[in-house]
């Protein structure tokens, strides 16, 4: 069965230092990955995501993601963290056909002291 | 483009009510709705999926009779929350698609308080 681990549910980063959110799927064919952004109390805005195609893919607001076919990861990352990112981010995966069904991950809840 | 909207973004109401949530796509037209619960520091579950002008698909454990899903428009969605109990007080979001994407487009979710 499809799968998403975040194996992270809370990290706590100084502002200006770099970021790394992990992501772990299981799925048995190509999957389509996500990234979300949730501010408290708001929906979801899509960071990234990849189809196909070069396995580092470049999102909104400095955001960086690599797909990992070996390890089965598609890791988030962000060379140097603002207090605005401080929010909680899910990791998703794209499966059964061209509906855009979606598992999420548990998320990541991101801290960001000054 | 691919803009998602909910009404109304927060709804507070007593217990034994219904309430009706509607999600709108606003510049394309969305061949499929998916409507999520999110319970306070968790993650999205998914509640059903609807296709335009069929009958909504229920994922195990949720019931079709409390959460009655409307899809009567390609632009258009409604849950309606039968006879809310506070136990249903949640964050709810809608997502749409159309077809030949693989990708969802979310509102900015709906926060019902039953008391």
């Amino acid at each position: 069965a499809q799968s998403v681990t975040q194996p992270d549910i809370h990290i706590t980063v100084s502002e200006g230092a770099s970021l790394e959110l992990r992501c772990n799927y299981s799925y048995g064919a190509t999957p389509y990955l996500f990234w979300y952004v949730q501010s408290p109390g708001q929906g979801l805005q899509l960071l990234l995501k990849y189809f196909s195609g070069d396995t580092l893919v470049q999102g909104i607001k400095g955001f960086e993601a690599e797909f990992k076919r070996s390890q089965s990861s598609f890791n988030l990352r962000k060379p140097s963290v603002h207090w605005s990112d401080a929010a909680e981010y899910f990791c998703a995966v794209g499966y059964g056909g061209s509906q855009g069904n979606l598992i999420f991950g548990k998320g990541t809840k991101l801290s960001v002291k000054p | 483009g691919a803009v998602v909207s909910q009404h109304p973004s927060r709804v507070i109401c007593k217990s034994g009510t219904s309430v009706k949530i509607e999600c709108r796509s606003l510049d394309f037209q969305a061949t499929t709705m998916f409507w999520y619960r999110q319970f306070p520091k968790q993650s999205l579950m998914l509640m059903a999926t609807s296709n335009e002008g069929s009958k909504a698909t229920y994922e195990q454990g949720v019931e079709k009779d409390k959460f009655l899903i409307n899809h009567a428009s390609l632009t258009l969605s409604t849950l309606t929350v039968t006879s809310a109990h506070p136990e249903d007080s949640s964050f709810y979001i809608c997502s749409a698609s159309w077809a030949s994407t693989n990708e969802q487009f979310f509102g900015p979710g709906t926060r019902l308080t039953v008391l």
